[in-house]
């Protein structure tokens, strides 16, 4: 199982950014995926998640109506779309595999940074 | 909500076994979770889940070492024969909620 995560980097306040993960050496289309993010020194926050055929989409308060999941199963692919990119949006961001039937994350990719200053 | 409450830091000695806390809000003491390390610079890796009976099912390549249990609303993760490498945050998980994290440091 491997998850690459791409497309961090510098973004100024009210910027946009879409980060993309893909996904190998597992049948992506049968499971629910997740983002997760961590702020510098900070825990683990979950982000957003969707389901298997992309019909199911949730978000985490902070970023409803700013961030958007979605996925390309021919592709094996997971992206977030960000926009009104804010200070406190600064962070690692990971994308994550829900294990099948439960809700716990079994495999992460190593991250991808997003910073977001003036 | 369910709150998960971890001990901010421990220590023990190179050698050794630790024993890390995770503590289920009041009213939640029924759900599994599932332990999470990070080394430095690194994503998150999966170590298992433990349930409320106290089984636990680990994830691939694994070592005996590492091992899980549960009392009441506490989940337990145990570490024994403390490497270096075992120096390093753990998460504790459960619906789309985590701990604040714990850091061992191997002494």
């Amino acid at each position: 199982v491997q998850l690459v995560e791409s497309g961090g980097g510098l973004v100024q306040p009210g910027g946009s950014l879409r980060l993309s993960c893909a996904a190998s050496g597992f049948t992506f289309s049968s499971h629910w995926m997740s983002w997760v993010r961590q702020a510098p020194g900070k825990g683990l926050v979950w982000v957003a998640n969707i389901k298997q055929d992309g019909s199911q989409k949730y978000y985490v308060d902070s970023v409803k109506g700013r961030f958007s999941i979605s996925r390309d199963n021919a592709k094996n692919s997971l992206y977030l779309e960000m926009t009104s990119l804010r200070a406190e949006d600064t962070a690692v961001y990971f994308c994550a595999r829900e294990e099948r039937g439960s809700d716990f994350f079994d495999s992460w990719g190593q991250g991808v940074m997003v910073t977001v200053s003036s | 909500q369910v709150v998960l409450t971890q001990s901010p830091s421990t220590s023990a000695s190179l050698g050794a076994s630790v024993k890390l806390t995770c503590t289920l809000s009041s009213g939640h003491s029924s759900y599994g979770i599932a332990w999470l390390q990070q080394q430095p610079e690194k994503g998150p890796r999966y170590l298992m889940k433990v349930n409320s009976d106290g089984s636990h099912s680990k994830g691939d390549g694994i070592p005996d070492r590492f091992s899980g249990s549960s009392s009441g609303a506490e989940r337990y993760l145990t570490i024994s024969s403390l490497q270096s490498e075992d120096e390093a945050d753990y998460y504790c998980q459960t619906f789309k909620v985590f701990g604040g994290g714990t850091k061992l440091t191997v002494l």
